[in-house]
């Protein structure tokens, strides 16, 4: 399973918008990139999920570049409740596959007033 | 509230008794896992099960621990003996299994061992 790597942490503040950028170069070319959001003493939520180019929902947009290397999450106008740990994750999907997810460190996001 | 849960939400223990915890999945979903976490880290893989079948075990997964899916519904994870070093937040999710499924957890257990 592809290793991914981001910040251990970042600050900003209400209203903002935050760009996580989660690196994974060795992903392979059947796995799909994931972010999770976990809030303590909660099991981790998912958030958004692509392969390629760009994907948006009612929370987040995720930016992948064309060689899929790195991606990056975006939050539009955070509040507090936005605080949390983010983490990336990569991982194959499909039938033949177990699906495991190897979680990393995360990113620890504080939003301040 | 259909999501996955988990019972108990809390858990304390003495050093070296057993402790059993029970994960109810999504019902329609296939794939059930198991995860660890400590304070500060990410959710470490214990164990997968397709319906009813155990397909992969961690090297986490030490003898001390059993997990069993009788009849595909829901799980069970029981810690035998335990340790201090068992302290964590056991995490359930389950997945439907098809190609980019996503995986959903329960609110985990917390195990304490004084």
């Amino acid at each position: 399973l592809a290793k991914t790597t981001q910040p251990i942490s970042m600050d900003s503040y209400e209203g903002q918008e935050v760009n996580i950028t989660c690196s994974h170069n060795n992903i392979a070319t059947n796995d799909y990139i994931t972010w999770y959001q976990q809030f303590p003493s909660q099991g981790p939520r998912f958030i958004i999920q692509g392969y390629k180019t760009k994907v948006t929902n009612e929370v987040a947009s995720l930016f992948i570049p064309a060689d899929r290397k790195s991606s990056t999450l975006s939050l539009p106008r955070v509040s507090l409740s936005d605080t949390a740990v983010y983490y990336c994750l990569v991982a194959a999907h499909g039938s033949s596959n177990t699906g495991k997810l190897i979680f990393g460190q995360g990113t620890t996001l504080q939003v301040k007033p | 509230d259909t999501g996955v849960s988990q019972n108990p939400r809390h858990k304390i223990t003495k050093r070296g008794q057993n402790v059993t915890f029970r994960c109810d999945p999504i019902s329609e979903h296939n794939r059930l896992y198991w995860y660890r976490q400590t304070l500060g880290q990410g959710p470490e893989f214990l164990t997968y099960f397709q319906n009813e079948a155990q397909l992969e075990k961690s090297r986490l997964l030490s003898d001390r621990f059993s997990a069993e899916r009788p009849k595909g519904s829901f799980s069970t994870l029981e810690i035998q003996r335990t340790e201090q070093g068992d302290s964590a937040m056991y995490l359930c999710a389950s997945s439907p299994g098809w190609v980019a499924d996503t995986q959903y957890f329960g609110p985990g257990t917390r195990l304490t061992v004084l």
